[in-house]
């Protein structure tokens, strides 16, 4: 089934500081999702991109979609200690499956 | 906002019983899921369910797994004779449009621990 490979595992970071996790394919993806997951909590959904290159804001959060649709990446800007918690990106094993699968997540701490 | 709702919240069973887990499904969803995530681990999926029937399913969910949507709006993951590697947070998971189209809803999850 479809692998995405998700780096890094950890990440400490000073509140304020930014924070990047990215997402790697070895097949071309159709779309990629992004959850996140506070401590004890349940995946929430984030953001789905669909396009070659996509690039999509959410306040603080910068999500990208690279050109040739096998890597994505997740920025936070100025990180707060409301962004505690596992990022996952997600992809679909083919075009008509009904599996999503999951990146192992980047478990973010945020210091203070 | 609607909410997938899991019961109960954690179970604990002896290896070899069989435990029922509950999901109640976002009311106008059509395609419901069963994803489990074993302590610190990824998320991963065991089955889906459209149309009254499998759509897909891992090679986690073997001949001990099943899933039942009872009624209009309960659907339950069966584990018929618990292992102790079966001990994981069990995440029920719904979505209004098929793969690719739409998000999908998580409930809080069941923590399964089998002794």
């Amino acid at each position: 089934g479809q692998q995405v490979m998700q780096i890094p595992q950890y990440q400490h970071v000073q509140e304020g500081e930014d924070f990047t996790t990215y997402c790697n394919s070895s097949t071309t993806l159709s779309n990629i999702q992004w959850y996140k997951q506070r401590p004890g909590g349940h995946p929430v959904f984030l953001i789905q991109l669909v396009k070659s290159g996509e690039v999509k804001k959410q306040k603080r959060l910068t999500f990208q979609f690279g050109e040739a649709k096998k890597n994505s990446s997740l920025h936070i800007t100025a990180t707060q200690t409301t962004d505690v918690g596992t990022y996952f990106c997600a992809a679909y094993s083919g075009a008509g499956s009904y599996q999503l699968t999951f990146g192992k997540g980047t478990k973010l701490s945020v210091i203070p | 906002e609607p909410e997938v709702t899991q019961t109960p919240s954690h179970q604990v069973t002896q290896m070899g019983q069989e435990v029922i887990l509950r999901c109640v499904p976002i009311s106008n969803h059509l395609y419901f899921y069963w994803y489990r995530q074993i302590l610190g681990q990824k998320v991963e999926f065991l089955v889906s369910f459209y149309n009254n029937e499998i759509s897909e399913k891992s090679e986690i969910f073997d001949d001990q797994f099943s899933v039942e949507r009872p009624d209009g709006s309960n659907f339950t993951l069966k584990i018929r004779s618990t292992k102790l590697e079966d001990s994981a947070m069990y995440f029920c998971a719904s979505s209004s449009g098929g793969p690719h189209n739409s998000p999908l809803h998580f409930g809080n999850g069941t923590r399964l621990t089998v002794t």
